[in-house]
């Protein structure tokens, strides 16, 4: 859905270097979700947000760092990459209470060198 | 998901044929079970969800079923098409300490052969 996109879309970095990973949302959907990708695992939630400035963790949340100054942009940091991070992320978003409903980004492929 | 379980990994099935896949969860208190349908290299996208004061519902070829007691669900797929060729995930609700979190199934690939 255009309502949710991510950005880069495909991303090389190096070991023990910093990037984040962008995710903005246009229906004011309070929660932002990211989740990581990985075969065998299927999707596995990184942290989650239920509205502005607020933040939680989710299953595997070391080595990853979230914002949400703006309801609209929850963008995903990881401090200092590992060959481990290399994985689909996929930001979402949900106007529900909870996790109904919820909506993917296209998804962005990190591969760390 | 360690909490969720999916089965099976793989699935071939003819064309016109009906597809099952099973997931069992563990947490009692979940309450909320959607289906994600995935093509290749293509973001999961809702195609079914039920709720556990539901046993059953339907939206054309597809339906899932839900048994609380034995605290497993499926998703029934008829006369299956080459589009329904994906890869199929399933989702509960799973308390982690104090914190919900929807939790995901591994995921099965589903191919309808022609």
């Amino acid at each position: 859905d255009a309502g949710i996109t991510q950005s880069p879309r495909y991303k090389i970095t190096e070991t023990g270097r910093q990037v984040t990973l962008m995710c903005h949302q246009t229906w004011s959907h309070s929660y932002m979700f990211w989740y990581r990708q990985d075969l065998g695992h299927g999707l596995r939630l990184i942290y989650y947000s239920a509205a502005a400035d607020i933040t939680d963790k989710g299953e595997v949340p070391d080595g990853y760092v979230v914002s949400r100054s703006k309801t609209e942009n929850f963008p995903l940091t990881l401090e200092s990459a590992t060959r481990s991070q290399t994985s689909v992320y996929f930001c979402a978003s949900s106007e529900s209470t909870g996790f109904r409903l919820i909506f993917f980004g296209q998804g962005t492929r990190l591969t760390v060198v | 998901g360690e909490n969720v379980e999916q089965h099976p990994s793989t699935l071939s099935v003819q064309e016109g044929d009906s597809a099952v896949i099973k997931c069992t969860y563990s947490d009692s208190a979940s309450n909320y079970f959607p289906w994600y349908k995935q093509e290749l290299g293509k973001r999961p996208q809702l195609i079914i969800d039920i709720r556990s004061n539901v046993g059953e519902k339907k939206d054309q070829r597809i339906a899932v079923t839900l048994n609380k007691t034995a605290k497993h669900f499926s998703l029934h797929i008829t006369e299956t098409q080459p589009e329904d060729s994906a890869v199929y995930f399933c989702a509960a609700i799973i308390s982690s300490g104090s914190a919900r979190q929807l939790t995901f199934g591994s995921g099965t690939q589903l191919t309808v052969l022609p």
